[in-house]
């Protein structure tokens, strides 16, 4: 049974830091890897896709890797901005073909101050 | 392009009654999929449709239903309402028959008394 883990659970940074936010799955057939952004009370936003085939994508100061391997995932944010405050989730397809719902870790919360 | 929507956005009932939510996918997406965010539980699958028809149910008791109409429209019932029911629910869309990215709805805030 495919289970997915975020460490850390909640994380405080000043303004300006670099930061790595982290995934691990258990089942390394996943057909991707997605992470998503949660405001409080809000739904997700899609952040990065990554296919199994990948090894990561960017966009703006974010960066997730995948190595499917060893079963990791993680999201790197540049230069932390208050605005970056949120639960960030990470979320497996899992393979098999075209079917295969996302399987998604409990989030970290991360905290950004001024 | 308009993102994904759904409705009502609260919900406020009471034991043993039933409700329906609704959401309406990116245009041109065929896929929609439904969740449920809990504190204790984070987000649990429930069901995917793709044209008209369930592909993929996750291990929710049978009160919990949905279907899918010819423009792609969703809705999902929850019958029987019990307090645990009490959660966000949130609904995605993709593009194709795929396992393509997903795109959330703002979600409908189902509170149970």
């Amino acid at each position: 049974k495919q289970e997915v883990t975020q460490i850390p659970a909640a994380l405080s940074v000043p303004e300006g830091e670099n930061l790595v936010l982290n995934c691990s799955f258990t089942d390394s057939a996943i057909y991707n890897l997605q992470w998503f952004r949660q405001d409080p009370g809000k739904g997700l936003t899609s952040l990065l896709l990554i296919q199994s085939s990948q090894r990561e994508q960017t966009s703006g100061r974010l960066n997730a890797s995948l190595d499917k391997s060893s079963g990791r995932s993680t999201l790197y944010i540049a230069a932390s901005q208050p605005g970056d405050s949120a639960t960030y989730l990470c979320a497996v397809r899992r393979g098999g073909g075209s079917q295969g719902n996302l399987i998604f870790g409990k989030g970290t919360k991360l905290s950004v101050k001024p | 392009k308009a993102g994904v929507t759904q409705t009502p956005r609260y919900l406020i009932k009471t034991r043993g009654q039933q409700v329906t939510l609704s959401c309406s996918p990116i245009s041109g997406h065929r896929s929609v999929s439904w969740y449920q965010q809990t504190p204790g539980q984070g987000l649990q699958f429930l069901f995917e449709y793709f044209s008209e028809t369930q592909r993929n149910k996750g291990n929710f008791p049978g009160r919990f239903s949905g279907r899918q109409f010819s423009n792609s429209r969703s809705e999902m019932n929850v019958s029987t309402l019990e307090l645990g029911d009490s959660a966000l629910y949130l609904c995605a869309s993709s593009p194709g028959q795929g396992p393509g990215e997903q795109f959330f709805g703002p979600g409908t805030r189902l509170t149970v008394l």
